[in-house]
C-alpha cells in the first residue's frame, strides 16, 4: 500500500504559526491536496501541489518537494476556528484521480 | 453552485440489519467517489465512478456492500447485513475528472451510522 504519514495531533497558540508535516512514498506521485475537516463535518479543500515549491493561500500555504517525498501546510495568524483535522492526500499515477488519505493531523489552537 | 448533497444524514441500525445510503454530486461531476472515514481515520476509498460504469471498486467488500450509479448521477451505496465494525461516516466526493490528471474532489455532509 502508498503510506502517508502524518503527527497525529498537534498544539498550537492563537496568533502563532504552526507547520504539519506529511510524508509519502515517491514513486507513482501524481498530486497532494490538504483538506481542512472540523469535528463531525465533511472535508475541504485548502490546496493542491503538484511542482516543487510554497503555494500560498492568504493564511495558509503549502510546501512540496517531490525528490524528498515531503509536503507541509503552514498556517499563520492562528485562529480558534482553525482548530480542526488536516488531512494530506496524495494521487498516484494510474489510479484514476484515486486519492489515498493519511489519517489527519488534529491541531488545537489555544488561548 | 449546489454542492454534493447526501442523504440521510443520521443512520442508527442494529447489527444484521441493511441500509441505504444516497449522494447527488456537483452537476455535471463525471467521477463520483464512496469514502468510509473511521473515526480518528483519514477517509477510505470505497467505490469510484466515472459516469455510470465503475473504475475503482478493489477496497469495497463486496460481500456486503453494493453501490450503484445508474443514470451517471446520483448514486446509492447498500451494507447488507450490517456489522458492527461497519460504524463510520460514509462520504460521497464529486469532481469533473474525464481522464487522466489530478482534479479536486468535493465532499458531501457525510452520513453517520452507528451499529448497535
Amino acid at each position: 500500500g502508498q503510506n502517508i504519514d502524518q503527527p497525529t495531533e498537534m498544539t498550537a497558540t492563537e496568533g502563532a504559526i504552526v507547520q504539519i508535516n506529511c510524508t509519502y512514498q515517491t514513486s507513482g506521485f501524481n498530486g497532494l491536496f490538504w483538506y481542512q475537516q472540523h469535528a463531525g463535518e465533511a472535508p475541504t479543500f485548502l490546496s493542491y501541489n503538484v511542482l516543487d515549491g510554497l503555494e500560498e493561500k492568504g493564511r495558509f500555504s503549502s510546501f512540496l518537494s517531490r525528490s524528498k517525498g515531503y509536503s507541509y501546510l503552514l498556517l499563520k495568524e492562528l485562529q480558534m476556528k482553525d482548530s480542526a483535522s488536516y488531512l494530506c492526500a496524495v494521487a498516484f499515477t494510474g489510479g484514476g484521480n484515486k486519492l489515498t488519505f493519511g489519517t489527519g493531523t488534529q491541531l488545537k489552537v489555544e488561548l | 453552485e449546489a454542492g454534493v448533497a447526501q442523504s440521510p444524514r443520521y443512520k442508527i441500525i442494529e447489527k444484521r440489519q441493511s441500509v441505504a445510503f444516497w449522494c447527488n454530486p456537483i452537476s455535471g461531476h463525471a467521477t463520483l467517489y464512496w469514502y468510509q472515514q473511521i473515526l480518528g481515520q483519514g477517509p477510505k476509498l470505497l467505490i469510484q465512478f466515472q459516469n455510470n460504469g465503475v473504475v475503482d471498486d478493489s477496497q469495497l467488500p463486496k460481500d456486503r456492500f453494493s453501490a450503484e450509479r445508474l443514470k451517471g448521477v446520483d448514486s446509492t451505496l447498500k451494507i447488507q447485513p450490517a456489522k458492527l465494525e461497519d460504524s463510520a461516516v460514509y462520504l460521497c466526493a464529486s469532481t469533473r475528472f474525464l481522464g487522466q490528471g489530478t482534479d479536486t474532489q468535493y465532499f458531501g455532509p457525510g452520513t453517520r451510522l452507528t451499529v448497535l
